[in-house]
């Protein structure tokens, strides 16, 4: 079964304005981590924002936030001000419990317009 | 440069030839991976080492597949009897014992297998 689901293949946005990524995720464990990821044209992956499953309040990095909703299993990505370099495939990730590996959903491409 | 290098970038190859790939994680890191990402696709996990040892392969890791850590420092991912279906981005990525976790990628080496 698909632990991470992204359901936005790709997104238009206006430059300065706000985007939000959708993320849900399927796991059992009472203890796992989210991550988000940013991969630009390059290739390289380049690490965004975590969220710990035993959090009280939303991760934030800069311009960037996650929505952390643990009862409805979603962890969305908010992108605010959004730049021209902003556009790049995004990656919602997660960690279970006792495991090191990180599990990857099939991304959503950012486009941001001029 | 501190952060996590891969050689080669690009790697043209005939089908039925081995290739052997290089990561040299963060120099302080003790925790390695190996993920293989497809076009259009997240990541897949497909080994972990903590310090030398080999200690989780995915099943996406057929026998063709080898990796090492001697010493725990590089790693090499060997892919022998290359096929088609081998073609993919190969992320190498590594982390230290932190909370969370949070893996830090290099740029990736493209196999194209002709």
């Amino acid at each position: 079964a698909q632990k991470i689901t992204q359901t936005q293949p790709g997104m238009f946005v206006q430059e300065k304005e706000a985007v939000t990524l959708d993320c849900t995720y399927d796991t059992s464990d009472p203890s796992y981590g989210l991550f988000w990821y940013k991969q630009p044209s390059s290739g390289e992956m380049i690490f965004l924002i975590y969220q710990g499953s035993y959090d009280q309040q939303n991760a934030t990095e800069g311009r960037y936030s996650l929505n952390f909703q643990k009862a409805r299993k979603s962890a969305n990505l908010v992108i605010s001000a959004s730049q021209l370099g902003d556009s790049a495939m995004y990656f919602c990730a997660m960690r279970e419990q006792g495991d090191y590996k990180l599990s990857f959903g099939a991304g959503t491409t950012v486009t941001v317009r001029a | 440069d501190t952060g996590v290098s891969q050689d080669p970038r690009h790697k043209i190859t005939k089908r039925g030839q081995n290739v052997t790939f290089r990561c040299d994680p963060i120099s302080e890191h003790n925790r390695l991976y190996w993920y293989r990402q497809t076009l259009g696709q997240g990541p897949e996990f497909l080994t972990y080492f903590q310090n030398e040892a080999q200690l989780e392969k995915s099943r996406l890791l057929s026998d063709r597949f080898s990796a090492e850590r001697p010493k725990g420092s590089f790693s090499t991912l060997e892919i022998q009897r290359t096929e088609q279906g081998d073609s993919a981005m190969y992320l190498c990525a590594s982390s230290a014992s932190l909370s969370y976790n949070e893996q830090f990628f290099g740029p990736g080496t493209r196999l194209t297998v002709l």
